[in-house]
């Protein structure tokens, strides 16, 4: 039931894209995407749900495709303040379910 | 300002020693959850609490009990009986908002060790 995350890591060099992405063996209601740095709490980017949304806020947008039980997170332009573990929280029923995590992707920008 | 709680950052226990996690909200969320954390596994639900006096076991259950008598407290504890409790345990709330899980509040976590 725990969603497949990938890539488990990635290195970018400042100003670079990134595409994360959270795959499901069970059809989604909802996705939560989380942002951790070390030794802090995770913090909330955005949630997506059932209908194929796309967010986003800044330069940090996600997608939802029902029909591929999955959900993107696209990180443009990246600022070393990206760095950090991105999680994907899903969600598979209605009724406020309690969210499942994937293993997250470290993701570290460089000079 | 509004926000969770947790105490203490940094925790060392002997083993066969039950221990408790503190867990506070002043955000007047309803839905409450415990999470533990190691390295490369994800959060991993231990329990969860939608509203007061009533809650249920997550996915990795055994070994903890909870408590939920005040909307704004749910506290964990790590008794002895969790094999592995060396962990780091992320408390979090949310709004009970119409059919989906709202935005997750995390507090800054507790660090158990076991010696």
């Amino acid at each position: 039931q725990q969603p497949v995350q990938s890539p488990q890591a990635v290195i970018l060099r400042e100003g670079e894209d990134a595409v994360i992405n959270c795959s499901s063996s069970k059809a989604l209601y909802s996705v939560h995407w989380y942002r951790q740095k070390h030794g802090e709490a995770p913090v909330f980017l955005m949630i997506l749900l059932k209908g194929g949304e796309q967010k986003g806020h800044d330069k940090i947008s996600a997608s939802f495709n029902e029909k591929k039980q999955q959900s993107s997170l696209y990180l443009t332009a990246s600022q070393l303040s990206y760095s950090g573990t991105y999680f994907c929280g899903t969600e598979i029923t209605a009724g406020n379910t309690p969210l499942v995590f994937g293993k997250g992707t470290r993701l570290s920008v460089i000079a | 300002d509004g926000g969770i709680t947790q105490s203490p950052k940094y925790l060392f226990r002997k083993e066969g020693q039950n221990v408790t996690l503190s867990c506070e909200q002043n955000l007047n969320h309803d839905a409450m959850y415990w999470y533990r954390q190691d390295p490369g596994q994800g959060l991993r639900l231990i329990y969860y609490s939608q509203i007061v006096n009533d809650f249920q076991k997550g996915d990795i259950a055994e070994g903890y009990s909870v408590s939920r008598e005040k909307k704004e407290s749910f506290p964990l504890t790590v008794t002895s009986a969790q094999k592995n409790p060396t962990a780091f345990y992320l408390c979090a709330s949310s709004m009970v908002q119409g059919v989906h899980t709202g935005e997750l509040f995390f507090g800054e976590g507790s660090r158990l060790t076991v010696l």
